[in-house]
């Protein structure tokens, strides 16, 4: 499995506050992605990044920034945080050789519990 | 967009027995990739097991395998002689070939493994 780092692991904050999870990977892979688990409703995309240059919003990317600083680095950014972000936060790494196999799998880091008061 | 459906929020299975896990989906592709994923109480996400669309053969690993059925899309998943270390939630996945090859959850079904 990848090696993928995610700090904090926990975080408590308050409405208002620029917040920044940290992302990094030992793997080399390409792609990073950032999820959001809330319960009740599994896990959803904030944002990707396909290579450094190359970043893309998810379905629920508002209120929410992303740097990719390097390869194995992706961080997410809260700019003001606010209540409704509390949440689970995982970030996901996977390669891709353009054909099926286990290159195209994601794998996760262990996650940011992130407590917006 | 695609949508995967767990109707299961929650499941409990004897120690040593087997169970069945359900997932359904909807797409109108035919090249995807399908998805089960635990997570224990320690928040990690570990793949369990993963199938290509294109393959008829179902997928194994160990004691776990699935039932694809892609005209029915739906994609179970069996745990055989369910050990306490089972214990977790269970999301199946759904991810496209193409575009953002962002993966679409699930809900999760809770496993509960009675000793």
């Amino acid at each position: 499995d990848a090696d993928v780092t995610q700090t904090p692991r926990n975080r408590i904050t308050k409405t208002g506050k620029r917040i920044m999870l940290e992302c990094s990977q030992t793997k080399g892979h390409d792609r990073m992605y950032w999820y959001r688990q809330d319960p009740g409703l599994g896990l959803r995309l904030i944002y990707y990044s396909f290579d450094v240059k190359d970043i893309n919003k998810g379905e629920i990317s508002d209120g929410y920034s992303v740097s990719r600083q390097a390869q194995a680095k992706f961080s997410l950014s809260l700019e003001s945080a606010i209540p409704n972000q509390t949440a689970l936060y995982f970030c996901a790494t996977s390669d891709y050789s353009g054909t099926s196999g286990s290159a195209d799998t994601q794998y996760f880091g262990p996650g940011t519990r992130l407590t917006v008061l | 967009a695609q949508t995967v459906t767990q109707s299961q929020p929650e499941m409990s299975v004897q120690e040593a027995e087997t169970v069945t896990l359900s997932c359904t989906y909807d797409t109108s592709e035919s090249d995807y990739y399908l998805f089960w994923y635990k997570q224990p109480p320690s928040r990690q996400m570990i793949l369990v097991i993963r199938q290509e669309a294109y393959k008829q053969q179902n997928a194994t690993e160990n004691r776990f395998s699935v039932n694809f059925q892609k005209a029915a899309k739906s994609f179970s998943l069996k745990i055989s002689d369910s050990q306490l270390g089972d214990a977790a939630m269970y999301f199946c996945a759904y991810r496209s070939s193409q575009g953002a090859q962002k993966l679409v959850f699930g809900q999760g079904t809770r496993l509960t493994i009675n000793p």
